[in-house]
């Protein structure tokens, strides 16, 4: 079974630019979830959805971000305009339904300069 | 006062020595609670869920969870070289009507392990 992927798997853009990541989660698995997590920190959510619709985005910080799961597949998550604390591992995790495990993917680590 | 906490370490232990790893959390109606296992570099793995109180074995691994005491811990036994990583300690929310946080982890900052030969 293919797991989480994502891309790109490296990213340096400089302050004040955008940036776009993608996620495919595990095939037929109902939620998807974006994580942040800034070195020496554990994974902060960002945002899960449940199919194509948005469970919890409390705290995706919505002046910059924004993330779709269009057709309830893939997943984007962008930032715009990036600012040097989005310096971070940006993982994408993927479970069969709320209640089931989350595997996580290789993650896409953002450096902002 | 965060909502789960580890001591970040380094924990460094000698090969053969058993690793204690604990957390506390502070959402007492958490119902759910994981150990990942992240490697430098690598995306956090599960390696123990726990539902319970009281012990949950799985090889080297036993989870304890004690609801009373918002505490769960890992053990490691006959730790190897190779379990070197940060362990990451998740707490998952009791559901709600909305089930707006039924899925949601919330991790610790991670315990960094050492396991020397």
């Amino acid at each position: 079974e293919a797991g989480v992927a994502q891309s790109p798997r490296y990213k340096i853009i400089e302050k004040r630019q955008s940036v776009a990541f993608w996620c495919n989660p595990i095939s037929g698995h109902a939620t998807l979830y974006w994580y942040q997590q800034i070195l020496g920190q554990g994974p902060k959510l960002l945002i899960q959805f449940q199919n194509n619709g948005v469970v919890d985005d409390s705290q995706l910080p919505k002046d910059r971000f924004s993330a779709e799961r269009l057709k309830g597949v893939d997943s984007t998550l962008k930032i715009q305009p990036a600012k040097l604390e989005d310096s971070a591992v940006y993982l994408c995790a993927s479970s069969l339904d709320l209640a089931d495990t989350q595997y996580f993917g290789p993650g896409t680590r953002l450096t902002v300069l | 006062q965060k909502e789960v906490e580890q001591n970040s370490g380094p924990l460094s232990v000698p090969e053969g020595a058993i690793a204690s790893l604990n957390c506390t959390y502070s959402d007492r109606g958490s119902q759910s609670f994981f150990w990942y296992r992240q490697y430098s570099g690598k995306s956090p793995e599960l390696i123990m869920s726990i539902y319970s109180n009281g012990d949950k074995e799985d090889g080297r691994f036993t989870a304890q969870l004690n609801k009373a005491s918002q505490y769960v811990s890992l053990l490691i036994r006959d730790s190897q070289p190779s379990d070197s990583a940060t362990y990451l300690c998740a707490v998952k929310p009791r559901f709600n009507a909305g089930g707006t946080s039924y899925g949601k982890l919330t991790f610790g900052q991670g315990t960094i392990l050492t396991v020397h030969p």
